[in-house]
């Protein structure tokens, strides 16, 4: 079975510049999370999808970043304009909406450098 | 406000002790209690986790114990091996709108010497 795949692995840009994450969950998961992870501190959570239906986008500063996955499948985290401050690791997770117990299949990560 | 907490950022233990991993938090909301694992340039790994309704979970060598009445867990690896070198991140969860809300600590780096 195919874990979660995320693209690009790494990413440098000028401050200012768009970038945009791709990620596609495990075959059958309904449930995909977008996370960043600041250097020495654990993921934290920037938006949850249920299928396409972003439930709990709480955490995400929506002045520079969006999110969609328009199909409930595949989703992108955009940046846009990016700040000094963004460069961290976004990772991407997916579970079934049967796991109770919140165990969660992360992805290898993007690691973003804002220059 | 950081309502998990791993207060060792690191740890040494010498190959085919114990190694203890320590937790701590502060909703008592939160009803299953995680690790995950996290080698170098890879995504965290699911490794063993706890039900608040029990105190202990064994999977192999290892060991979570979990104590609510002092808001602590703790992860025991034994014997350790050189494999475990890694990242160890707690997390806490909690059932939100539909989906468990998963809150994670700053992790412990774990070092296993030979």
């Amino acid at each position: 079975e195919a874990g979660v795949v995320q693209s690009p692995r790494y990413k440098i840009i000028e401050k200012k510049q768009p970038v945009a994450f791709w990620c596609n969950p495990i075959s059958g998961h309904n449930t995909l999370y977008w996370y960043l992870q600041n250097l020495g501190q654990g993921p934290e959570l920037l938006i949850r999808y249920e299928n396409e239906e972003a439930v709990d986008d709480s955490q995400l500063p929506k002045d520079r970043f969006s999110a969609e996955r328009l199909k409930g499948v595949d989703s992108t985290l955009k940046i846009q304009p990016a700040e000094l401050g963004d460069s961290a690791v976004y990772l991407c997770a997916s579970s079934t909406r049967q796991g109770r117990t919140g165990e969660l299949f992360f992805g290898e990560g993007s690691r973003l450098t804002v220059l | 406000d950081q309502q998990v907490k791993q207060n060792s950022p690191s740890l040494s233990v010498q190959e085919g002790r114990i190694s203890i991993l320590n937790c701590d938090y502060t909703n008592s909301m939160f009803d299953y209690f995680l690790w995950y694992k996290k080698y170098p340039a890879e995504g965290p790994t699911f490794l063993i986790s706890i039900s608040s309704i029990k105190d202990k979970n064994e999977d192999g060598r290892f060991t979570v114990f979990l104590n609510k009445s002092a808001k602590h867990l703790s992860l025991h690896i034994v014997p350790s091996q050189p494999g475990d070198s890694a990242v160890y991140f707690c997390a806490a969860s909690a059932y939100s709108q539909g989906a468990q809300k998963l809150v994670f600590g700053q992790g412990t780096r774990l070092t296993i010497n030979p």
